[in-house]
C-alpha cells in the first residue's frame, strides 16, 4: 500500500526566503506525482504535475523535483511571499492511472 | 485543465438527515473521484464515480450511506445520508482526463448538528 510522507509539517519563514518542502514515498511504481496548494477552507489548486519519466517541472517561483527511484519529491519556492502561506500537499498516482494518494501536508506560514 | 463547480459550496444539517453534493465539470473528463477532507487532516478517497455504472468504493465506504451517481461524462452527485456529526467534513470532487492530473473542485463544507 502507497503511503506519502511531508516533512515538515508546518514551516514558518520571513518573506524573501527561499524555502523546500520534502515529500517521499513508499512504492516507487507511480505514475506521476502533483503538488496542490490548499487554501483555508478551500478546494486545491494544482501547482505542478511531474510524470514518472520526468527529473522536474518548473512554474515561476516554484520548482518541483522528482527522483522516484529513491521515492522522493521535493517543492521548492522562490522569494517566498506572504501570499505563499497556505497547506501545501504532495500526492502521487499508482501504475493504474487513477486513485491519487496524498501526504498529510506542510502549512506554510510566510511572514511579512 | 478542466474547471470544476460544487454545490452546495456549505451547509448545516441535521443529525439523520441527507445531503446531496452535484458536481460539473467544463469539459468531458474520463474519471470523477470523490474525497473527504476532515478537520485538520489530508484527503481520503472515497469512491471512483463511473459513468454508467456503479461507483467504486474505497475500503470504509458503503454505497449505502454515500450514493453516487455520474449520468454523463461531465456531471456526478455525491449522498451523504443518515448524516452524524463525525460526518462534517469538506467534502471535494476532482476529475483527471487521459494525462491523469486531477483537478479539485472548491470543495463542500458539511457541519452536522
Amino acid at each position: 500500500k502507497q503511503e506519502v510522507t511531508q516533512i515538515p509539517a508546518a514551516l514558518s519563514v520571513p518573506e524573501g526566503e527561499n524555502l523546500v518542502l520534502n515529500c517521499s514515498f513508499t512504492d516507487s511504481a507511480i505514475y506521476n506525482l502533483q503538488w496542490f496548494r490548499q487554501d483555508p477552507g478551500k478546494g486545491l489548486t494544482s501547482l505542478l504535475l511531474i510524470q514518472s519519466s520526468q527529473r522536474e517541472q518548473t512554474s515561476g517561483r516554484l520548482n518541483a523535483s522528482l527522483d522516484k527511484s529513491s521515492g522522493r519529491s521535493t517543492l521548492y519556492i522562490a522569494a517566498s511571499q506572504p501570499g505563499d502561506s497556505a497547506t501545501y500537499l504532495c500526492a502521487v498516482t499508482g501504475t493504474s492511472g487513477s486513485r491519487l494518494t496524498f501526504g498529510e501536508g506542510t502549512q506554510l506560514t510566510v511572514n511579512p | 485543465s478542466a474547471v470544476i463547480s460544487q454545490k452546495p459550496s456549505r451547509d448545516i444539517c441535521q443529525r439523520g438527515t441527507s445531503l446531496t453534493i452535484q458536481c460539473q465539470v467544463d469539459s468531458q473528463v474520463t474519471m470523477m473521484f470523490w474525497y473527504r477532507q476532515q478537520p485538520g487532516q489530508s484527503l481520503t478517497l472515497i469512491a471512483t464515480a463511473n459513468q454508467g455504472s456503479e461507483a467504486t468504493y474505497e475500503s470504509g465506504f458503503v454505497i449505502d450511506k454515500f450514493p453516487i451517481s455520474r449520468p454523463n461524462l461531465t456531471f456526478s452527485t455525491l449522498t451523504v445520508s443518515n448524516m452524524s456529526p463525525e460526518d462534517s467534513s469538506i467534502y471535494l470532487c476532482s476529475a483527471s482526463g487521459t494525462g491523469y492530473e486531477q483537478y479539485f473542485g472548491p470543495g463542500t463544507r458539511l457541519t452536522v448538528t
